[in-house]
């Protein structure tokens, strides 16, 4: 699969934002992860989303302000009440397991930066 | 509390070789696959390859196969990645993460720190 995720995205103090990641026709159906990467720290799991939103449980410490969507292609992080500690790079990633191969891809994030 | 610490990065020359680490903690290390993801300076992230719980299977990106091996020792709950005959475009912040698997898909949860590897003459 490929995953198409746009460069950048704002949003204020206090205020909501939608990031997107877009799946590449072939595997509209897959189901797909989030990731939180700080500045100078490794990535953290937020969660999976499926079409019919969450697959499971957010990782460790991911706050209720953070939640999923999915429709057609299209996988959203929905960020509420932005905070100065999400100003971070999210990436989305999924998976192809064939049993006789594996790969795992990535797009090529979005850095979400707070005003 | 699960915890992965990398180790072994550093600057090496091209065509060289280095081996990293990943020492894991606070799981039973031997029931979960693991993996290395790369991500060079300024870019995103770049999957490496994966080794299976018991290191019986093992895949790679394309962009390494031939030159990388992933491997593990369960008995120390270490990970570990050789890279051989390196290149300019391999050098990157490496982190090891846990693999998880559930209803055919995988994600990676948690991952280390990072190693840098610079390769350079």
């Amino acid at each position: 699969p490929v995953l198409t995720q746009p460069p950048s995205a704002s949003a204020s103090l206090g205020a909501s934002v939608t990031l997107t990641c877009t799946l590449s026709n072939d595997y509209s159906h897959y189901k797909m992860d989030w990731y939180q990467q700080r500045p100078g720290k490794g990535p953290r799991f937020v969660m999976r989303v499926g079409t019919g939103g969450i697959v499971g449980s957010k990782g460790d410490g991911i706050p209720d302000r953070f939640s999923v969507l999915g429709s057609g292609p299209n996988r959203y992080l929905i960020i509420k009440n932005i905070k100065e500690e999400d100003e971070s790079a999210y990436y989305c990633g999924a998976d192809h397991d064939r049993g006789d191969n594996f790969v795992a891809v990535f797009g090529g994030g979005t850095k979400l930066t707070v005003l | 509390q699960v915890h992965l610490v990398e180790s072994g990065g550093g600057v090496v020359q091209p065509g060289r070789s280095l081996r990293l680490s990943c020492a894991a903690s606070g799981f039973t290390f031997s029931n979960y696959a693991m993996n290395w993801v790369r991500q060079a300076p300024g870019k995103g992230l770049e999957w490496v390859a994966i080794i299976s719980k018991d290191g019986s299977n093992r895949y790679y990106a394309d962009s390494v196969r031939g030159r990388f091996t992933i491997s593990r020792d369960n008995s120390q709950n270490i990970l570990y990645l050789q890279m051989d005959s390196l290149r300019g475009e391999d050098t990157a912040v490496f982190y090891c993460a846990r693999v998880l698997y559930d209803d055919g898909a995988h994600w990676f949860a948690p991952w280390g720190q990072g190693t840098l590897v610079t390769v350079s003459s």
